[in-house]
């Protein structure tokens, strides 16, 4: 079965600073990798998506990650942070077993960003 | 576009009530999914429909049943609530089932 490892649970950083966000999944093959976004008391936002083709992939409000086969990572990085990041961040790994199956879509833990002043 | 609606956004049960969580998307989506979130779990997936007319459990389905009301809505049903089933609850669709899956804002349900 697969699994995702968020292994930082809680971030801090000063706005403006750079961000990086690890992920990493555990599959026999080739996944669907997602990063999510949460902000307090609302549901779940798609930032950015890999399902195929180029391994860096650009999302919205400025984020990109970047699918490394070798790792099994798929970090989610931003050059310069704003306070209106600050929010519960999910990675999430897809797999499609064909047939009748379902996407079934597995979540991390998600890690938490704390953005300062 | 409103998306993904869900309703209520927030309930109090006693242990041993029933209620129905209900989820509407106007996306025209296929495929739609019940999820809880926990502290430090993430979402798990309670029980989901491929399409119209299907439904299949998921990871934790336990003390849920679902209904495929029609393309458009698909609820989620605690016939005796426990406390365990204290958490958050999101509903989400997605065009087919191997497609992206956008989420509604929840349902925060606590059981005393």
């Amino acid at each position: 079965a697969q699994s995702v490892t968020q292994p930082d649970i809680h971030i801090t950083v000063s706005e403006g600073a750079s961000l990086e966000l690890r992920c990493n999944y555990s599959y026999g093959a080739t996944p669907y990798l997602f990063w999510y976004v949460q902000s307090p008391g609302q549901g779940l936002q798609l930032l950015l998506k890999y399902f195929s083709g180029d391994t860096l992939v650009q999302g919205i409000k400025g984020f990109e990650a970047e699918f490394k086969r070798s790792q099994s990572s798929f970090n989610l990085r931003k050059p310069s942070v704003h306070w209106s990041d600050a929010a519960e961040y999910f990675c999430a790994v897809g797999v499609y077993a064909g047939g009748t199956s379902y996407g079934k879509l597995t979540f991390g833990q998600g890690t938490i960003l704390t953005v300062h002043p | 576009n409103a998306g993904v609606t869900q309703t209520p956004k927030f309930q109090v049960l006693k242990t041993g009530q029933s209620m129905t969580l209900q989820c509407a998307q106007d996306m025209n989506h296929n495929s739609m999914y019940w999820y809880r979130q926990d502290p430090g779990m993430g979402l798990r997936l309670i029980y989901y429909s491929a399409s119209e007319g299907t439904t299949d459990k998921g990871e934790v389905p336990n003390g849920y049943n679902v209904s495929r009301l029609n393309k458009r809505e698909f609820s989620l049903r605690l016939e005796s609530a426990a406390p365990s089933q204290t958490s958050v609850y999101f509903c989400a669709s997605s065009r087919t089932r191997t497609e992206t899956q956008y989420f509604g804002p929840g349902t925060r349900l606590l059981v005393l």
